[in-house]
């Protein structure tokens, strides 16, 4: 079983709709990391948490510490949304290396 | 600030040849890591760099590969001999060490390596 899970793998939508990725993990963590990859692009950090909420525009990543559970949504969906979202940990409580999720790849039509 | 810079953005060679990939991280940034991503094994933790010093190289494949961070500047990741199963991009990326942890990593744009 993989340290860090991510829900769904792949996701469709339609623009204006609320779009939400799930991220479980199994270790214990300094931070949560949402990170952002478009295709044959570079990846953009998003958010970086540790607990409780953050929102950035139309994005908020929550994080559950006691479930090992965080959540990245999407408000107003819009096509320039699609690419890849990938959820990572950070152990060790310092700069440490990322333990990345597979990834979502979320597509939003017109 | 132009942010982290890798070089090249992408690389072809031949199988056994040497393959130095380049970086350069965010001024002031004292933690420095290296990542491979594949279709099959998605984002890899290769190495990092605390103030200069590999602290955990436990991701490195084999003694193909090696890193070295001469000064807060620089890194460089080598391949020696490259293999075609090698092939991937090559991440790296930047953050800044705190007593408080770490404040977000930047990520530069990646070295796409191909060896034929």
């Amino acid at each position: 079983k993989n340290e860090v899970e991510q829900s769904p793998q792949n996701l469709t939508a339609q623009e204006g709709e609320f779009i939400t990725i799930n991220c479980s993990y199994s270790v214990g963590i300094s931070a949560l990391h949402w990170l952002q990859q478009h295709p044959g692009g570079g990846i953009v950090s998003l958010f970086m948490l540790s607990s409780g909420k953050k929102k950035h525009g139309r994005l908020i990543a929550t994080i559950n510490i006691q479930e090992k559970h965080s959540s990245l949504h999407i408000t107003a969906s819009h096509p320039r949304d699609s690419a890849v979202y990938i959820c990572a940990v950070g152990r060790g409580g310092g700069a440490d290396g990322l333990t990345f999720g597979k990834g979502t790849h979320l597509i939003i039509q017109p | 600030d132009a942010g982290v810079i890798q070089s090249p953005r992408h690389e072809v060679t031949e199988m056994g040849q040497e393959v130095t990939l380049r970086c350069k991280p965010i001024s002031g940034h004292n933690s420095l890591f290296w990542y491979r991503q594949t279709m099959m094994r998605g984002l890899e933790l290769l190495i990092y760099f605390n103030n200069n010093v590999p602290i955990d190289d436990s991701g490195m494949p084999e003694d193909r590969f090696s890193a070295k961070m001469p000064n807060a500047s620089f890194s460089t990741l080598k391949i020696q001999p490259s293999e075609p199963r090698d092939s991937a991009v090559y991440f790296c990326a930047s953050s800044l060490l705190a007593v408080a942890g770490n404040y977000g990593y930047t990520f530069g744009s990646g070295t796409r390596l191909t060896v034929v």
